[in-house]
């Protein structure tokens, strides 16, 4: 059973561009959360997503920031106009189920660096 | 609502001595808290975690916590520091069993250094 993946494992693009990132969870996980972790920081809760649905984007900057978890395929988490302030790795998790899981397994994270 | 405060941002041992990285916690309801660890421009490795069982929590790598409710801790200790532990250590807390564990909370992390 493979892990959570995340791809691309690094990602440079120059400001004003687009960034996509790509998770594809554990197999039987339909839940998966977003955290951004800067330089020389913790990670920080950005978004939940079900299938389909963001069931919380609390940790979501308002503008620019934008994910999905479609019925088929890997969840995106992309950002518009980058910059450089965007700089950071970003890791993916997935769990079983939502309420009552008592861990969720994170990839191997995305890092994105803004030129 | 829940927090975690990693008392240390840095730790500096020798290779051969007990390591100590200690964490406090709070939660609304009973947590579930998590060690994990990250070397250098890598992903995160679970260490060991806590969920209402057994409060002395034996994880990988000789590392092990204890859970202490009356002081609010996770402290993480190794009788014998490695040169491979030198990394960075992430205390969690999540509200797994009310919440969800994906929403947790990261402590800003704890830099250990091993000195040969």
């Amino acid at each position: 059973n493979a892990g959570v993946m995340q791809n691309p494992r690094h990602l440079v693009r120059r400001r004003g561009q687009e960034a996509r990132l790509r998770c594809s969870p554990m197999k039987g996980h339909s839940h998966v959360y977003w955290y951004r972790q800067l330089p020389e920081e913790g990670l920080k809760f950005m978004v939940y997503l079900q299938k389909e649905n963001i069931i919380d984007e609390s940790g979501m900057p308002k503008e620019r920031f934008s994910a999905e978890f479609p019925k088929e395929g890997p969840s995106i988490l992309r950002i518009q106009q980058v910059v450089r302030g965007d700089s950071a790795a970003y890791f993916c998790a997935s769990s079983p189920t939502g309420t009552g899981s008592t861990e969720a397994f994170f990839g191997q994270g995305t890092r994105l660096t803004v030129v | 609502a829940q927090s975690v405060t990693q008392l240390d941002s840095h730790v500096s041992v020798s290779e051969g001595t007990p390591v100590l990285l200690r964490c406090n916690y709070s939660s609304s309801y009973s947590p579930s808290l998590f060690w994990y660890v990250q070397h250098p421009n890598k992903g995160l490795q679970l260490l060991l975690k806590y969920t209402s069982a057994a409060t002395l929590v034996k994880g990988i790598n000789g590392f092990e916590a204890e859970f202490k409710k009356s002081e609010t801790s996770f402290h993480l200790t190794k009788p014998s520091a490695h040169m491979s532990d030198a990394a960075e250590y992430f205390c969690v807390v999540s509200d797994g069993l009310i919440s969800n564990a994906g929403k947790s909370t990261f402590g800003d992390g704890t830099t250990l250094t091993v000195k040969p």
